[in-house]
């Protein structure tokens, strides 16, 4: 079952803008995953972030993890159109769940030039 | 360069025939991998789990009889979708653990007629 909630469903900036999207999950993980998808594509990985980590960059790329919230956020910064796509988060329970992920809903961003 | 492969990307079958989809790593081993499906503009479902040398766990409410699971090797993972209705045209992903995170499959785009 879907865990993840993710906001907002949909989101539509302009190139240069800053987009942040939004997660939360119901259960205790072990780490959390973001993913991009292009449309009809397979998942790129984004980022991963460890339960004991608080925030994570990479490149353009910022995440954020709160575990009393059971929250996490992924901000692009200085969107460019070429990252239009749909966003997933998805947590990893660890444990003899490890590997297996549960999805959040997904951000379809658009970005237009 | 992709490190999960998957085959075929896409098929259209008739309704009441047997699709095999396969998985397979590349330059690594993978002796659990996973199975996802994507309905149009949803987001990812886990199916079940691929176990190299032992039977697939699959999650509640998808049916083993349907959805045959079979880790061949340590590199290749098949899921064959059997006696195929329209109800079961989605996109199947597969994906392999790895210690930073999930390498995904590109996706088999499945159309039952």
């Amino acid at each position: 079952s879907q865990q993840g909630e993710e906001d907002p469903q949909a989101l539509s900036i302009q190139e240069g803008e800053n987009a942040t999207m939004n997660c939360s999950y119901k259960t205790s993980i072990n780490n959390l995953q973001w993913y991009r998808q292009n449309s009809g594509r397979g998942l790129v990985h984004l980022i991963l972030i460890r339960s004991n980590e608080r925030e994570k960059h990479s490149g353009r790329l910022r995440v954020t993890l709160d575990t009393s919230k059971k929250s996490s956020s992924l901000l692009i910064t200085a969107s460019r159109a070429a990252d239009t796509a749909s966003y997933f988060c998805a947590t990893d329970g660890g444990g003899t769940s490890y590997g297996k992920l549960t999805f959040g809903q997904g951000t379809i961003l658009t970005v237009h030039p | 360069g992709a490190v999960v492969s998957q085959h075929p990307s896409r098929v259209i079958c008739k309704s009441g025939t047997s699709v095999k989809i396969e998985c397979r790593s590349l330059d690594f081993q993978a002796t659990t991998m996973f199975w996802y499906r994507q309905f149009p503009k949803q987001s990812l479902m886990l199916m079940a789990t691929s176990n190299e040398g032992s039977k697939a766990t699959y999650e509640q409410g998808v049916e083993k009889d349907k959805f045959l699971i079979n880790h061949a090797s340590l590199t290749l993972s098949t899921l064959t979708v059997t006696s195929a209705h329209p109800e079961d045209s989605s996109f199947y992903i597969c994906s392999a653990p790895v210690v930073a995170g999930e390498y995904f499959g590109p996706g088999t785009r499945l159309l039952v007629l």
